[in-house]
């Protein structure tokens, strides 16, 4: 079955940095757009970075652009996201997700990994 | 930028009564770009809905979306113990958004 294994995360102080990666499993992941999505503590959802297929094509959200990057790897069947200049508010569980519509923006989100937790403090 | 807001914030309902959830969108979401998930405690949000209407695959046909343009519906016909749960709209006609939530629960 389609599986998604998020690692990676953990405690950093501010400043700091983090690279979270993500295993995919079950499905031709070189055919399929991924994206990465976080969730600070009880709160909702934010959508943070997409890649291509082929990982040519990336965009972000203005909250971690300059600061994160996104690639990936199809010979590993894997995703990463590199975190630079991490701050308080990047606290959050992030999920790698799969993004079987298409080319951006056109994009929902099936499955989800598990999620690894970051917490950004001193 | 385009404001999704879902309300109510909290549904109280019990097993076996209809849910019907809101998603409305401050501009018009091209071409029903909308999707439904559904997050329960300590789990990753599962895809419900997507182009607003279309279930995912092996979800229940008692989920089902509705609308177009600004206003958007979840339906869920009838409540199983193990659809209480938190619910978030999300538009990908622009860069993708999420909607602050519903919460159903028990009443």
């Amino acid at each position: 079955q389609v599986q998604l294994v998020e690692s990676g995360g953990g405690l950093v102080k501010p400043g700091g940095s983090l690279r979270l990666s993500c295993a995919a499993s079950g499905f031709t992941f070189s055919d399929y757009y991924m994206s990465w999505i976080r969730q600070a503590p009880g709160k909702g959802l934010e959508w943070v970075s997409y890649i291509s297929s082929s990982g040519s094509t990336i965009y972000y959200a203005d909250s971690v652009k300059g600061r994160f990057t996104i690639s990936r790897d199809n010979a590993k069947n894997s995703l990463y996201l590199q975190m630079n200049s991490l701050r308080a508010e990047d606290t959050a569980v992030y999920y790698c997700a799969r993004a079987p519509g298409g080319e951006f923006p056109v994009n929902w989100f099936d499955p989800w990994g598990q999620g690894t937790l970051v917490t950004v403090s001193s | 930028e385009i404001v999704l807001t879902q309300s109510p914030g909290t549904l109280s309902l019990s097993p076996g009564e209809r849910a019907t959830l809101s998603c409305r969108a401050s501009q018009s979401v091209s071409s029903s770009y909308l999707a439904w998930y559904q997050q329960k405690p300590g789990q990753a949000p599962r895809l419900l809905i997507y182009g607003a209407s279309s279930r995912a695959t092996g979800i229940p046909d008692r989920f089902s979306g509705s609308g177009s343009g600004t206003d958007f519906t979840l339906t869920i016909s009838r409540l199983e113990p193990e659809d209480f749960a938190v619910y978030y709209c999300q538009q990908y006609g622009s860069s993708p958004l999420f909607g602050g939530g519903t919460k159903v629960e028990i009443k």
